[in-house]
């Protein structure tokens, strides 16, 4: 397996654009989790999906950000419209089934840069 | 809000000596994960220890958990340049379904 994928690697946009980070899962896994990093805040966890469902998105900053699972391949978070702040580096992460037992594993993350 | 806090922030060592890093966290668990971030990657899983256990190895690394103190060490030992990286602890969130991570040791290893 190629292990969980994300794109683009980096984004650069300017503020009030409208960003789109995508995460393919590793096959089989049936959770999938997004966070954020930065040097301030460290590692957040912004939402999370079991079985292509939403479950806590309390992580989720402002209502400028949406996260989608449509089919259990793909997941996209939206940044609209970006603002400076949310400059961070976003992972994707999933995780097979055992609940919080399980290791969970990352894809490389996208560096996004608002300007 | 963040459960484990790790101790110290940054951490240089000579290739050769041992590396521990601590983290505290506040409630009660199920178990405990650590990870390791190379710069620019993402977080890779190292070990996981379940609350019942005091103390668990894999490889050089040796992690103890202490949950009347709530506290988990980890220990690198014979460090050697490649394990230049972040350390984060991590422990599941009430429901038992996410982690929580802290905020990282950095660990630089000179040779």
């Amino acid at each position: 397996d190629a292990g969980v994928i994300q794109s683009p690697r980096h984004e650069v946009t300017e503020m009030g654009q409208e960003v789109t980070l995508r995460c393919k899962p590793i096959s089989g896994h049936d959770y999938l989790f997004w966070y954020r990093q930065t040097m301030m805040r460290g590692l957040e966890l912004l939402i999370y999906f079991n079985n292509n469902v939403p479950i806590d998105d309390s992580g989720m900053p402002e209502d400028r950000f949406s996260a989608k699972m449509p089919n259990a391949s793909f997941s996209t978070l939206k940044i609209q419209p970006s603002e400076p702040r949310d400059s961070a580096v976003y992972f994707c992460a999933s995780r097979g089934r055992g609940g919080a037992y399980n290791e969970q594993f990352f894809g490389p993350g996208t560096r996004l840069t608002v300007l | 809000s963040q459960q484990g806090e790790e101790d110290p922030q940054a951490l240089s060592i000579q290739e050769g000596e041992n590396a521990t890093m601590n983290c505290s966290y506040k409630t009660s668990i199920n178990n405990l994960q650590w990870y390791r971030q190379n710069s620019g990657r993402g977080l890779v899983h190292l070990i996981l220890i379940r609350s019942n256990e005091r103390e668990k190895h894999s490889g050089r690394l040796r992690v103890t958990l202490d949950t009347s103190k709530k506290s988990s060490s980890l220990l690198i030992t014979a460090s050697r340049a490649a394990d230049t990286a972040s350390y984060f602890c991590a422990t599941a969130n009430q429901a038992g379904t996410a982690l929580i991570f802290g905020k990282g040791t950095t660990l630089s290893v000179s040779s």
